[in-house]
């Protein structure tokens, strides 16, 4: 069993959606977690971090994490094409040391 | 956010021969670096993690002696791929980091492609 599992996808949704992704994981020495966004042959960007629960927002994203659950989600509000993308959940156990990846949900917003 | 940069973006090379990858962080001292390679459709492989000063710590299955990772300064390190075969070819990703911070940022990427 992989320590980070996120549905692969492909997530299709019509511009203007929600898009709502998420992450579980087992190993509860993780106190960090991020949301990477990688375009093809891209490097991934960072969107959202947080290290604590409950929500946190910036502009159209919101990351929600729930501890007690070992579950996190990344929300897309107002959906558009350049969204298009895939989404990276990461997770690291102290500041400074390697992250953990989940493998990936790509998603596609129609126009 | 910070900046990391990453040369060359692509490269061909003939198999046998090695190739060097610089990763750069522009407006801040990278304290660590990672390597990451990734294979199409599929998420990072962590293959080391760097510190400025110090020997690489690679992850296990992965050849130090293959891929030399080189951090001489707060703002560059290197990836050499020596011998190269083929099999080798994928997308070469570094990310970089502050100590006593969360963040992470990543280069654009390397694309190798060894014939």
């Amino acid at each position: 069993q992989k320590e980070v599992e996120q549905d692969p996808g492909p997530l299709s949704v019509p511009e203007g959606a929600i898009v709502s992704l998420n992450c579980t994981y087992s190993n509860s020495a993780f106190q960090y977690f991020m949301w990477y966004r990688q375009y093809s042959r891209k490097g991934p960007e960072l969107l959202m971090y947080t290290y604590s629960s409950g929500n946190k927002e910036d502009g159209r994203f919101t990351a929600q994490v729930d501890k007690s659950s070992k579950y996190i989600s990344l929300f897309i509000r107002d959906s558009q094409p350049s969204d298009s993308a895939t989404y990276l959940c990461a997770m690291g156990k102290a500041a400074g040391n390697k992250l953990t990846f989940g493998g990936g949900t790509r998603v596609l917003v129609k126009p | 956010g910070a900046v990391v940069s990453q040369h060359p973006s692509w490269v061909i090379c003939k198999s046998g021969t090695s190739v060097k990858i610089e990763c750069r962080s522009l407006d801040f001292q990278a304290t660590t670096m990672f390597w990451y390679r990734q294979f199409p459709k599929q998420s990072l492989m962590l293959m080391a993690t760097s510190n400025e000063g110090s020997k690489a710590t690679y992850e296990q299955g992965v050849e130090k002696d293959k891929f030399l990772i080189n951090h001489a300064s707060l703002t560059l390190s290197t990836l050499t791929v020596t011998s190269a075969h083929p099999e080798d070819s994928s997308f070469y990703i570094c990310s970089a980091g502050t100590s006593g911070s969360y963040e992470q940022y990543f280069g654009p990427g390397t694309r190798l492609t060894v014939t």
